[in-house]
């Protein structure tokens, strides 16, 4: 258990919807990272947090949009949905902005019908 | 792209043998990371190299990162049915803030 929970596990619902994921990173950890993960892409880097700030950004469309709580947890914002989108979405966290180890949540599996 | 790309893209071994995995990368680093990914699952942190390290060894695990030619590789000794997973490399690169991912190597491990 690396201690970072993600919620919800699954999600399913249809083209045009908006849908949140939730994060939880470690106990300590102020940063937060969220990665998307396709069957044909990887794991790209959509966005990074770090104590309620954004640090970094990477291929995170505009639909998207990602915020880090006064509690630290964070949320990703995903509106407009397309089949495309279906994929697995992976929150890290770690203690500092730097880039040394992450942990991993288990992910959310989005299917968009 | 600022991302590792990994070598083989799959790799099917018997127990008890080794697997070697290599990955490549475009930008200058401040260090490299191996992970595993069992299907489906979160990704899990194996080994962490710095940029002026030449070679770490965790448990069976060897890496080697070679900075002139932008490549390491991941060595698993001694492999076993419950290696089967897909390994990543990542990239740390200097000023940056986050990890840049390979597309992974998928490992069998046929007992």
């Amino acid at each position: 258990d690396s201690g970072v929970t993600q919620t919800p596990k699954h999600l399913i619902t249809a083209t045009g919807q908006r849908v949140t994921l939730r994060c939880s990173p470690r106990s300590g950890d102020l940063s937060v990272y969220w990665y998307q993960q396709s069957l044909d892409q990887g794991l790209q880097f959509l966005i990074q947090y770090y104590n309620g700030e954004e640090r970094a950004k990477g291929n995170i469309l505009e639909r998207f949009s990602a915020q880090q709580f006064p509690d630290l947890h964070s949320e990703l914002n995903l509106s407009s949905l397309e089949l495309g989108d279906s994929a697995l979405y992976f929150c890290a966290s770690s203690v500092e902005t730097f880039t040394g180890e992450l942990f991993f949540g288990e992910g959310s599996r989005l299917t968009v019908l | 792209s600022q991302q590792g790309e990994e070598d083989p893209q799959a790799l099917s071994i018997q127990e008890g043998e080794n697997a070697t995995m290599n990955c490549s990368y475009k930008t200058s680093i401040n260090n490299l990371q191996w992970y595993r990914q069992n299907s489906g699952r979160g990704l899990v942190h194996l080994i962490l190299i710095r940029s002026n390290e030449r070679e770490k060894h965790s448990g069976r695990l060897r890496v080697t990162l070679d900075t002139s030619k932008k490549s390491s590789s991941l060595l698993i000794t001694a492999s076993r049915a419950a290696d089967t997973a897909s390994y990543f490399c990542a990239t740390g690169k200097t000023g940056a803030n986050n990890l840049f991912f390979g597309t992974g190597t998928r490992l069998t491990v046929i007992p």
